[in-house]
């Protein structure tokens, strides 16, 4: 059965500081992996999606990730934290083009003034 | 615009009462989803539909009814066998495969009072 892991439950950083969030997969063929974002009380929406493309994704509000096949890794980076990124963000897998999405746990990502 | 819309946003239950959440899209996808959400938690699939009249119980289906009597829309009914309905809940839709992700309304909060 195909899983994702976020290895944080919980990230804390300064405003102006680099942001790290921690996604590992089961290793399957053909992945295919989103990071979504969501506020309180909001729905999710999706920031960036790898499909087999470019290794190296830039999605939305600065926000990249890099699939690393031989660490089955998809994590999430930004170089600089702003207030208005705190919020819940949920890695996600699917394999094969299949039609149901796998969800991690979450990251509630915090940002200190 | 194209997206999907649940209603209402808020909603206040008695307990032994039955009901209905509303998600409708535009986005003419084939395929819908409700996620229960609950705090500090990650999303688990409640039902889903590829196609219309037709469904399919997803891990926490016990105490939910769907139904699918046409492409745009996907009511979730909760009803008094659910014990502990409280919850945030989400619909997605995605098209038959899903390597664009899913597109997520805003959200339903339901509380038992």
């Amino acid at each position: 059965a195909q899983s994702v892991t976020q290895l944080d439950s919980h990230v804390s950083v300064s405003e102006g500081t680099p942001v790290l969030l921690r996604c590992n997969y089961s290793s399957s063929y053909s992945p295919s992996l989103f990071w979504y974002v969501q506020h309180p009380n909001k729905g999710l929406q999706l920031l960036l999606k790898y499909t087999s493309a470019a290794t190296l994704v830039k999605g939305i509000n600065g926000f990249e990730a890099e699939f690393k096949k031989s660490e089955t890794s998809f994590h999430l980076t930004k170089p600089s934290a702003h207030m208005s990124d705190a919020a819940e963000y949920f890695c996600v897998v699917t394999y094969n083009a299949g039609n149901m999405l796998t969800f991690g746990g979450g990251t509630r990502l915090m940002v200190k003034p | 615009d194209g997206g999907i819309t649940q209603s209402p946003k808020y909603l206040f239950r008695k307990e032994g009462q039955n009901v209905t959440l509303s998600c409708e899209q535009n986005l003419n996808h084939d395929a819908m989803y409700w996620y229960r959400q609950d705090p500090g938690q990650g999303l688990r699939l409640i039902y889903y539909s590829q196609i219309v009249n037709d469904f399919q119980k997803g891990d926490i289906a016990e105490g939910y009814s769907v139904s699918r009597e046409k492409k745009e829309s996907f009511p979730l009914t909760v009803t008094s066998a659910q014990k502990n309905p409280t919850a945030f809940y989400l619909c997605a839709s995605s098209i038959k495969t899903v390597e664009g992700g899913y597109t997520f309304g805003s959200g339903t909060r339901l509380t038992v009072v």
